[in-house]
């Protein structure tokens, strides 16, 4: 079976500083992970996915996140936040045949201008 | 091009009575999954639907069901409504289905079970 921990349920944090979400996940098999977004009365936008290759994958929006096999981690960060990155965040891993999404029970971002 | 439209977004309903919601995915997308999002659980997975047959199903009771259309429109149904069925339900179309396609979400539809 698989499960994703998000360690923080809500991570304050002030404008321009840095952030770091954090993403753990079990499976006895090989997985792609995913981050999702949600803004307030919002469905989830992908924001950054690892299917294979690189390591480190980069979003258009500044974020970036990098597997870690051996610690199992997908690990969020933004150098710089914008008050705009308020928002809830969601780690989720998929099995390999399997279209279903298995995810963390979210971060809640708020940016403190 | 236009995304995943889900109607309605909101709804209100009573005790034992049923809903049915419904999701328009993308066009040329053929995959539809459903999901749940409450406080106290996250997001948990319904089922898939592909080509008009259900593919995939997470551990959900025998009252949520759902079906797809020849034009890939998704249909959820929930019947003998509990309290506990009120959450914001999702819909995410892709393209095949994929493990290796991006799922796109609606904006939900948030029902309200009284």
């Amino acid at each position: 079976a698989q499960s994703v921990t998000q360690l923080d349920s809500q991570v304050p944090v002030f404008e321009e500083a840095p952030v770091e979400l954090r993403c753990n996940y079990s499976s006895s098999v090989s997985v792609y992970l995913f981050w999702y977004v949600q803004y307030p009365n919002q469905g989830l936008q992908l924001l950054l996915k690892y299917l294979s290759g690189s390591t480190l994958v980069e979003s258009i929006n500044g974020f970036e996140a990098e597997f870690n096999k051996s610690q199992t981690s997908f690990h969020l960060r933004k150098p710089s936040v914008h008050i705009s990155d308020t928002a809830e965040y969601f780690c989720a891993v998929r099995i390999p045949g399997a279209n279903n999404l298995f995810f963390g029970t979210g971060t809640r971002l708020t940016v403190i201008p | 091009k236009a995304g995943v439209t889900q109607t309605p977004r909101y709804l209100i309903k009573t005790r034992g009575q049923q809903v049915t919601l419904s999701c328009s995915p993308i066009s040329g997308h053929r995959s539809v999954s459903w999901y749940q999002q409450t406080p106290g659980q996250g997001l948990q997975f319904l089922f898939e639907y592909f080509s008009e047959t259900q593919r995939n199903k997470g551990n959900f009771p025998g009252r949520f069901s759902g079906r797809q259309f020849s034009n890939s429109r998704s249909e959820m149904n929930v019947s003998t409504l509990e309290l506990g069925d009120s959450a914001l339900y999702l819909c995410a179309s892709s393209l095949t289905g994929a493990t290796n396609t991006e799922a796109f979400f609606g904006q939900g539809t948030r029902l309200t079970v009284v």
